[in-house]
């Protein structure tokens, strides 16, 4: 049982590059989220989902997609990457949002845009 | 606004040495108050849930309890692999999220 696979583990990008990190979990987890987690601030929700086919903002969404197909995939997508992106990226999945279940987390993508 | 706060930021103890690390928070209708354990480098490790007033639960070395504004996580005799982030999270009602605090960096010197 895998739980939260996230790749890459590390990246850099140069300013205005595109690209695709990878969530995916096999534990048939209704809800998926991505959070930022940055020195000082805390973990920070960029976007979620509470099943395939939806998907929602939270907090910081502005530079970065997500869409939800399967159950069990939620890719992150930034558009035009910025130096402010530059942060640790953990994917989080739930058996349901609709109640005090405890999220299960990935191991993190660490990203640098220089 | 729903807010996380946790404290102390930094805490060193000696191996054997007892104590606790609050997260307080204001938020309106807590649906679920969360512990999580964070290593350098990796992801937070869910640890506790508490879901109410008066509630504890126990792991080892770590127990988590709840009042109506704060929770503490106490630690008895740490041992060095203990050493780690401690974070804390609220769930809110109508809220897709958790809402965390900063954590508390926690180190057990041998």
């Amino acid at each position: 049982n895998a739980g939260v696979t996230q790749t890459p583990k590390f990246q850099v990008l140069k300013t205005g590059q595109s690209m695709t990190l990878q969530c995916a979990q096999d534990m048939n987890h209704e809800y998926m989220s991505w959070y930022r987690q940055d020195p000082g601030m805390g973990l920070r929700l960029i976007h979620y989902s509470v099943g395939a086919g939806i998907t929602d903002q939270g907090e910081v969404p502005n530079g970065y997609n997500v869409s939800r197909s399967t159950t069990e995939d939620f890719p992150l997508r930034l558009l035009s990457a910025a130096p402010s992106q530059t942060s640790v990226y953990f994917c989080a999945s739930s058996y349901s949002n609709r109640g005090a279940y405890g999220y299960t987390f990935g191991s993190g993508t660490r990203l640098t845009v220089v | 606004e729903d807010q996380v706060t946790q404290s102390p930021e930094a805490l060193r103890l000696q191996e054997g040495e007892s104590s606790s690390l609050n997260c307080s928070y204001t938020v309106s209708g807590l649906r679920g108050l969360f512990w999580y354990r964070q290593d350098p480098g990796k992801g937070p490790e869910f640890l506790f849930t508490l879901y109410s007033a008066g509630e504890e639960k126990e792991k080892e070395r770590l127990k988590a309890t709840l009042t109506k504004k704060e929770s503490f996580l106490h630690i008895t005799a740490p041992k060095p692999e203990d050493s780690a982030t401690y974070l804390c999270a609220v769930k809110v009602p109508g809220a897709q999220k958790l809402v965390f605090g900063q954590g508390t960096r926690l180190t057990i010197n041998p």
